[in-house]
């Protein structure tokens, strides 16, 4: 059965520090990697991850994939109050048609 | 932000009334996909479309059906409601038909009680 795990499942900060959010996946026919951010309101998209070892960064957030030991970590640095929301990650699974699956999420809370 | 609407955006229907979501898309993906999220269930599938007429089920689909005529719509029916299904509900859309990049993108949601 295909499964996508996060960890932590919470988190919380002050503002500053670095944090690393981990996603682990059981996947057949694995096709890409997406990290989202949701606050209180509809999932954002923020990377898709295909290769691995090859970082993708946006501002303060970075991400990588390791498809040979089956997992992502999304980095925050200096966070920020605006950082706190929830964070999943999904696979695409193509087996036929396309197929998301997703982790239950990492509650980031940033303390000011 | 992707052009996706959702509505209604809000409703409160009673236990065995059918009840019908509606999911819009400008932006001409061929993808479409409905999922309900749950505290401690995240996000978890329930139809998806490959194309017009073309639709499949997902991990949670009992008590659901879908229906798309067009490229832009995907309907979510609830043939009779019931209180399990109160949840919130996204639809998503993925794949450009002119790019087939296929980052996917969420609509609004649809909180959904059902007393």
């Amino acid at each position: 059965e295909d499964k996508v795990v996060q960890s932590p499942l919470s988190l919380v900060v002050h503002e500053g520090d670095t944090v690393t959010l981990n996603c682990s996946y059981e996947v057949t026919n694995f096709r890409s990697l997406l990290w989202y951010k949701q606050e209180k309101k509809a999932p954002t998209f923020l990377f898709m991850l295909t290769s691995s070892g090859i970082e993708k960064k946006s501002g303060r957030l970075s991400s990588i994939l390791d498809k040979k030991e089956l997992f992502s970590i999304l980095n925050i640095t200096a966070t920020q109050t605006g950082d706190s929301a929830v964070y999943l990650c999904a696979v695409e699974a193509a087996s036929g048609t396309y197929k998301y699956i997703f982790g239950t999420g990492t509650r980031l809370k940033v303390l000011a | 932000d992707a052009g996706i609407t959702q509505s209604p955006r809000h409703k409160v229907t009673e236990t065995g009334t059918p009840v019908t979501l509606r999911c819009h898309q400008t932006e001409n993906h061929r993808y479409m996909y409905w999922y309900r999220q749950d505290p401690g269930h995240g996000l978890r599938l329930i139809h998806y479309s490959y194309g017009v007429k073309d639709t499949d089920k997902g991990e949670v689909s009992d008590g659901y059906s879908v229906s798309r005529s067009k490229t832009e719509d995907f309907l979510l029916t609830l043939e009779s409601a019931t209180s399990s299904q109160t949840s919130v509900y996204f639809c998503a859309i993925s794949e450009s038909v002119l790019t087939s990049l296929n980052e996917q993108f969420f609509g609004p949601g649809t909180r959904l009680t059902v007393l």
